[in-house]
Formats: structure tokens, sequence, C-alpha cells
């Protein structure tokens, strides 16, 4: 069965310094791997994907992932951090193959970006 | 705004009752997602359709029921209500369902139960 981790619950950042919230995952075969953000009373928002290809995934609001295949992970970045991305991230999984399997979310992390 | 719409915004209800969460996907997508997202158990998944037809199912219980409509629409049914129950629940839609695909979230139905 997939699984996400996301091993934060929360992450601190000042405004201007780079962010990285962390994701690893299981899954049988060939990942889809997401990142969604979600503000406050708001549904979840679309961030980037891995498919194939580049590991280096570039984003929406300048955002990008790394996708590591031997340590399964996929790390969600940002080399200036705002105070606007103060939101709640969540990292999310889908096997390639089987149309069956659906998304898996992590728990989520919680991005404060302080002024 | 994703173009996903639910409604009601709100539902507060009482125990043992059943209620009715509707939920318009973008236009032209064909499947639509039903998510449940509480403090204690985070964001699961329910269900899936794809144009009308059942394509997965999640940690649904059987006092829970879906179905969507010839015009895309979905409902999500919730009966014999308990305290337990009280979430948000979103619906999120893509265009064909694939893997690859990313969902487009709805804002939610916050369901008190009280």
């Amino acid at each position: 069965a997939q699984s996400v981790a996301q091993p934060e619950d929360q992450v601190n950042v000042a405004e201007g310094n780079p962010l990285t919230v962390k994701c690893t995952y299981s899954v049988s075969g060939n990942p889809y791997l997401f990142w969604y953000v979600q503000y406050p009373n708001r549904g979840l928002q679309f961030l980037l994907k891995y498919i194939t290809g580049d590991n280096l995934v570039k984003g929406s609001y300048g955002f990008e992932a790394e996708f590591n295949k031997s340590q399964t992970s996929f790390h969600l970045k940002k080399p200036s951090a705002l105070v606007s991305d103060s939101a709640l991230y969540f990292c999310a999984v889908r096997p390639f193959e089987n149309y069956g399997q659906n998304f898996v979310f992590g728990p989520g992390t919680r991005l404060s970006v302080l002024p | 705004d994703s173009g996903v719409t639910q409604t009601p915004k709100h539902l507060i209800t009482a125990t043992g009752q059943r209620v009715t969460l509707r939920c318009s996907p973008r236009s032209g997508d064909l499947s639509v997602y039903w998510y449940q997202q509480s403090l204690d158990q985070g964001l699961q998944f329910l269900i899936q359709y794809y144009n009308g037809e059942e394509r997965a199912k999640g940690n649904i219980l059987e006092r829970f029921s879906a179905q969507q409509f010839p015009d895309l629409h979905s409902e999500l049914n919730l009966s014999s209500l308990e305290l337990g129950d009280s979430a948000l629940y979103f619906c999120a839609s893509s265009g064909s369902g694939a893997p690859g695909n990313e969902q487009f979230f709805g804002p939610g139905t916050r369901l008190t139960v009280l």
C-alpha cells in the first residue's frame, strides 16, 4: 500500500530565507507526486507535480520540488520565503500503473514564515 | 478560484440525521473525487466517479454514498450521522481521472454534527 510521510508538523522560517518542506513516500512501482497548499478556510490548491523526466520540477508561486528516487523523497523548496507563503502544505502520491488507486495525502506540514 | 463549486458551505445537523452535499466540477472535467478532512484523520480519500460511474473507492463508510449525475455534478449522501462525522468535506475534479492529472479542489463543506 502506498503512503506518504511529512516528518515535520511545523516549519518556521524567516522571510527572505530559503524554505524546505520534506516529503517521503512509499509506493509500488513508479509514482506520480504532487504538492498542494491549503490556506485557512480554503480548499487545496495545486502547486506542482512530478510525472517523469527532469527530477527538478518548477511550479506556482516560485516553488520547486526535487524528486529523488533512491531516497524516495519529493521535497518542496523555495529560494526566498514570503510571509504570504504561510499555509498548510500537503504532499500526495499516486501510483503510475493502477487507475484504481487514488491519491494518498501526507498529514500536512504547517509552514510559518516570520517577518 | 478553482472552478469547482460546493454547496452548502456550512451544515449543522444532529446525530442520526441525513445530509446531502453537492459538487459541480470544473467545466469539462469528467472525474469527481470526494475527500474528508478531519483533525485526527487528515485528508482521506472517499470515492471517485468518472463520467457517471464509480471508479475507485477509499475509506468510505457504508453509511455514506455518492453518485455522479449525467450533467456531471455529484452528490455525497451521509446518513445516520455521528459526532465523529463532523469534518470538512472536499470535492475535487480532474479532466480524465488519469493518475497524472492534478485535481482541482472546491472550497469544501464544513459539517458539524451536534
